[in-house]
This record gives structure tokens, C-alpha cells and sequence, in this order.
């Protein structure tokens, strides 16, 4: 069982937005704002898409917007595209352990 | 821009140890901290832990025991040991950079660690006899 919970899948048509959602504790997200996320394509390795939040790495599409609520971050893709099809990894520093870095189990995105 | 390549034995026997090297090109080694991540076959990621040029590491408690990190920088190579390996660590494994700060509270130090910016393209390890 992964530290942060995200649904398995979300899917959406081409143009529409959708919305991934990254739930963890105070000790994570909640307590922090050192939420990240990871666009992988099937075979691939992740790709930094959004850091400390919000931000967005240079040539990262601005189709894709990073927020937070309490303990839950969310990512936010709008314009759907064909290409966005895969899998998002939500990440936070956390205190709750020596750990240090936590990830979520992923979400599949699926463009009907 | 640094670039990042993880090599070494796709087949290791089980109770073995697995050794995998990260090559880093493009960036000064001093600067960074180094983390290495894995995914089994159709599952998410798994942090295994991180080392800093100078040393200092955090490793995941589960695997805590098992593993080892270095750098050699004379090599410009981050390394990682896993030792009495099982079926369960078969994976592809990843190197990636770690972007981390120290932020002060009077003269504590409190270190974060805030996200994985550079990725190697990974290598798969299986472990079987």
C-alpha cells in the first residue's frame, strides 16, 4: 500500500480537463509544499511535471497546473490530449518517517 | 544539462547481490543529491534512498538493511548495492537527481527534499536462478 492515495484511473475526451488528486497527512502534504508530479509513458521513465506544488520545470506544458487543499494535492490537466495518455505519480517530502520521500500508487489517464 | 544513464547485470540469482552504477554527465557532482527509484513490473514507484556527494545517505526503512549507496566522483558515478536479493526485487531501477534545501530556524538546520528533476532512462534487473 502506497503513502499517498490516488485513484487508479480518470479518464477524459480530447479538450476536456481532468482533475488527479493526491491525498496524504499533515505529516506530507498537509505540512508542506514540497508536492511533486510524474508524467510516465508506458516504457518510459517519469518526467518531472509540477514542483513544490505548483511549478512548472521550463518546456513543461502550461496545459498542466499543480494545487493544494489541506492534505490533498491535485493536478490539473486541461485541453486534453492524446498524448497525455499515461500514467501520474503524485510525491511529497514527509516528516512521518526516514523516509524522507513519499510517492502515490499512480494514476492511469486514459483520452476516450 | 546533467544526464544520467544506470547500467549493470540485468540477471542476478537470488541471495546475491545486486550492483547497478549511475554514469553522470553535464553537471558538477558536488551539487547534487543522487536517489534511486525502482518500479516491479505494472506497479508504482518505490523510493529506495539517496546519498549526497559528500556522503551523508537516508535509505528506505524496508529495505534499510539491504542497501548500500555510494559516489565516486573521480568516476563521476553514483552506485547503488543491493544485497540478498529476492524474486520481490526484480524491477526496473532508476536513478534521478534530488533537489533538496536546508532551511534555518535560529542555528537548526531543518533539510527538505522536494522533487526528482533529472531521470536516467533506467535498467531492468530480474532476479532469478
Amino acid at each position: 500500500q502506497s503513502a499517498l492515495t490516488q485513484p487508479a484511473s480518470v479518464s477524459g475526451s480530447p479538450g476536456q480537463s481532468i482533475t488527479l488528486s493526491c491525498t496524504g497527512t499533515s505529516s506530507d502534504i498537509g505540512g508542506y509544499d514540497y508536492v511533486s508530479w510524474y508524467q510516465q509513458h508506458p516504457d518510459t521513465a517519469p518526467k518531472l511535471i509540477i514542483f513544490d506544488v505548483t511549478n512548472r520545470p521550463s518546456g513543461v506544458s502550461d496545459r498542466f497546473s499543480g494545487s493544494k487543499s489541506g492534505n490533498t494535492a491535485s493536478l490539473t490537466i486541461s485541453g486534453l490530449q492524446a498524448d497525455d495518455e499515461a500514467s501520474y505519480y503524485c510525491s511529497s517530502f514527509t516528516s512521518a518517517s526516514t523516509l524522507d520521500v513519499i510517492f502515490g500508487g499512480g494514476t492511469k489517464v486514459t483520452v476516450l | 544539462q546533467v544526464q544520467l544513464q544506470e547500467s549493470g547485470p540485468g540477471l542476478v540469482k537470488p541471495s546475491e547481490t545486486l550492483s547497478l552504477t549511475c554514469s553522470v554527465s553535464g553537471a558538477a557532482m558536488s551539487t547534487y543529491y543522487w536517489t534511486w527509484i525502482r518500479q516491479s513490473a505494472g506497479k508504482g514507484l518505490e523510493y529506495i534512498g539517496h546519498i549526497h556527494t559528500g556522503g551523508s545517505t537516508n535509505y528506505n526503512p524496508s529495505l534499510n538493511s539491504r542497501v548500500t549507496m555510494s559516489v565516486d566522483t573521480s568516476k563521476n558515478q553514483v552506485s547503488l548495492r543491493l544485497s540478498s536479493v529476492t524474486a520481490a526485487d526484480t524491477a526496473v531501477y532508476y536513478c534521478a537527481t534530488l533537489y533538496a534545501g536546508v532551511i534555518y530556524s535560529g542555528s537548526s538546520p531543518f533539510y527538505y527534499y522536494s522533487h526528482m528533476d533529472v531521470w536516467g532512462k533506467g535498467t531492468t534487473v530480474t532476479v532469478s536462478s
